[in-house]
């Protein structure tokens, strides 16, 4: 089945400890893309990446750093974790940005106190 | 500012009735999206658009390149539509998202 996997869905955490979120696809995807939501603000893009080793910042890059050095795998690395950065964040990849259907995750709910 | 604005931000319909969500963008795109974010909060992808038109079953997106504004029609609405509907404009590579219409279809 063609999809998009998250670990962990959930996870409570302090601040300034160190966290990962991993993303993975089984689409052979070249785009990757990870967003986070909050209320009354949306969806932002945080970092995106065209293929392997090849990343860019989205709209909201600060406090968050990327890797990608498969193609399968896009984690979201949370260096020194914030209050602000308590939100729901989706990973999602699509064959390129042009491609009418991005799959997503089925979300991470982050809590950082 | 946000460079997608989304109308109305909520919306209450009785079933069977036709819907109109609105979606104004302020800067120069490549494509624009409509998402549909179910309850339970999976996000999946509607429609892709660079002009013109689209239908998938009772669903029509509409989209004027001049005006910078798209629609997202429902006819014949269902209480299995509601959810929120999301706009998301693709510029360059990079995506810019509406807040989201909130739609509960009343049975």
């Amino acid at each position: 089945e063609a999809q998009v996997t998250q670990n962990p869905r959930y996870l409570i955490t302090v601040t300034g400890k160190k966290l990962t979120v991993t993303c993975s696809q089984n689409m052979n995807h070249e785009y990757m893309s990870w967003y986070r939501q909050d209320p009354g603000l949306g969806l932002r893009q945080i970092y995106y990446s065209m293929n392997v080793e090849v990343t860019d910042k989205g709209d909201v890059p600060e406090g968050y750093k990327v890797s990608r050095k498969e193609k399968r795998n896009f984690p979201l690395i949370l260096e020194s974790p914030s209050p602000n950065q308590t939100s729901l964040y989706f990973c999602a990849s699509s064959m390129s940005p042009a491609q009418e259907t991005q799959y997503f995750g089925p979300g991470t709910r982050l809590l950082v106190l | 500012k946000n460079e997608v604005e989304q109308s109305p931000q909520n919306l209450t319909a009785q079933e069977g009735e036709f819907i109109t969500i609105n979606c104004s963008y302020s800067v120069g795109i490549s494509a624009l999206h409509w998402l549909q974010q179910h309850p339970g909060g999976g996000i999946v992808s509607l429609f892709m658009l660079s002009s013109g038109k689209k239908k998938h079953g009772r669903l029509i997106a509409t989209i004027n390149i001049q005006e910078k504004h798209s629609s997202l029609h429902i006819t014949a609405s269902h209480p299995r539509d509601s959810a929120v509907y999301i706009c998301a404009v693709r510029s360059g590579n990079q995506f810019y998202f509406g807040t989201g219409t909130s739609l509960t279809v009343i049975p």
